[in-house]
């Protein structure tokens, strides 16, 4: 049982570059979700999943794209990268939003 | 909506000492209110939560909040610290209709345990 998997665990970008950045998770989670990470901020939430075919916009959704096409996996997608988007980003899932979430060890993007 | 303010975003305290760390939230239902660690260079786990009935709350390691609703508080107790809590923690909250969908974070509180 791995519970929530990341990958990359380190990516560094050039302005204006795509990359994805893979969650995926094994305990049949329903609701999966992406946040980011800056000092002193907090997590802010980007996306989040309650089930297979839906997704919906959290409080920092400009600049990343999403689908759930299965129950595992979760992948978020960085369509054009900018330096605002440096930041670590951590995957979680649970078994509903007000559950207690799991969470992923976190990759750290630096966009140059 | 809602929204979780964390009182110190650094506190200090010796080996030993009371731990106190503060949350306050807003919410217009009736919360779900979650404490989560972060120890460096990890992903964060659950501390404890408080859904509903019994307002005393225990978690792991001996820490435990108290839900006051008349103060839409929602604190972090542990009566020794050890160096072993060092980490970064975070309160979090939310509701159990309509905006059940997403959690909100506090900005997070360092605790710093010195001998």
């Amino acid at each position: 049982n791995a519970g929530v998997t990341q990958t990359p665990k380190f990516q560094v970008l050039k302005t204006g570059q795509s990359m994805t950045l893979q969650c995926a998770q094994d305990m049949n989670h329903e609701y999966m979700s992406w946040y980011r990470q800056d000092p002193g901020m907090g997590l802010r939430l980007i996306h989040y999943s309650v089930g297979a075919g839906i997704t919906d916009q959290g409080e920092v959704p400009n600049g990343y794209n999403v689908s759930r096409s299965t129950t595992e996996d979760f992948p978020l997608r960085l369509l054009s990268a900018a330096p605002s988007q440096t930041s670590v980003y951590f995957c979680a899932s649970s078994y509903a939003a007000m559950d207690t979430q799991y969470f992923g060890p976190g990759t750290r993007l630096t966009v140059l | 909506a809602q929204s979780v303010t964390q009182l110190g975003s650094h506190v200090s305290v010796s080996e030993g000492a009371l731990v106190l760390l503060r949350c306050n939230y807003s919410s217009s239902v009736p919360p779900y209110l979650f404490w989560y660690v972060q120890y460096p260079n990890q992903g964060l786990q659950l501390l404890l939560k408080y859904t509903t009935g019994a307002t005393l709350v225990k978690g792991i390691n001996g820490f435990e909040a108290e839900f006051k609703k008349s103060e839409t508080s929602f604190h972090l107790t542990k009566p020794s610290a050890h160096m072993s809590d060092a980490a970064e923690y975070f309160c979090a909250v939310t509701g159990y209709r309509g905006t059940a969908s997403k959690l909100t974070f506090g900005t997070g509180t360092r605790l710093q345990v010195t001998l």
